[in-house]
């Protein structure tokens, strides 16, 4: 089945910093890709997501990448705000008729105002 | 547009005992995404419905099941819970025909077994 890699599992950047998450996944097939970040005591809420015909996707201070050969996927965030502060996950998604997500460890950011 | 919804939003029950959770999703969509939530696992996929059919399976034992009615609201359910089973669980709704679609996730039903 898929597998999905996260990394860093934390990470701390100064308030108007810029943050990077980088993702890898094993199974060529997937063929979207959302990153989710979930606050304390709420389900996660997607936040941007890139399906594999396209290698770049932009919402104003978000930013994710993807390299389908070398099968990985980035978040970034710029100018980096308090409440960015969260936890960020990515996932791999197959689907055709159905759709099964996997999702990755998770990284939890903190940004130091 | 009202979110997802999930109830109870907080569970407490015992070891050996059976528990349904409930999801409603955002109106209009027909894909319905179970998912459960661990300190030590992360996020786990349970079962996709759609048009009140399963579609996919996660890698559950046959403990966990759900089903989806006609209006797209779904219910999971779990018998014989063992205390493993304490988690949060997460459902998504999305608006996908064919292939993937955005995921939309409710609050969670935090589910504590004794």
């Amino acid at each position: 089945g898929e597998n999905v890699e996260q990394h860093p599992s934390t990470l701390s950047v100064q308030e108007g910093d810029s943050a990077v998450i980088k993702c890898t996944y094993s199974d060529s097939a997937s063929n979207y890709f959302p990153w989710y970040k979930q606050e304390l005591g709420k389900g996660p809420q997607l936040i941007i997501d890139i399906r594999s015909n396209v290698g770049e996707k932009k919402d104003q201070r978000i930013a994710v990448t993807l390299n389908k050969t070398a099968k990985h996927f980035s978040l970034h965030i710029t100018e980096t705000q308090p409440e960015d502060s969260a936890v960020y996950f990515c996932a791999a998604s197959l689907s055709g008729g159905y759709q099964k997500v996997t999702f990755g460890t998770g990284t939890k950011l903190q940004v130091i105002p | 547009k009202a979110g997802v919804t999930q109830t109870p939003r907080y569970l407490i029950k015992t070891r050996g005992q059976q528990v349904t959770l409930s999801c409603s999703p955002i109106s209009g969509h027909r894909s319905v995404s179970w998912y459960q939530q661990t300190p030590g696992q992360g996020l786990q996929f349970l079962f996709e419905y759609f048009s009140e059919t399963q579609r996919n399976k996660g890698n559950f034992p046959g403990r966990f099941s759900g089903r989806q009615f006609s209006n797209s609201r779904s219910e999971m359910n779990v018998s014989t819970l063992e205390l493993g089973d304490s988690a949060l669980y997460l459902c998504a709704s999305s608006f996908r025909v064919e292939g993937a679609g955005e995921q939309y996730f409710g609050p969670g039903t935090r589910l504590t077994v004794t």
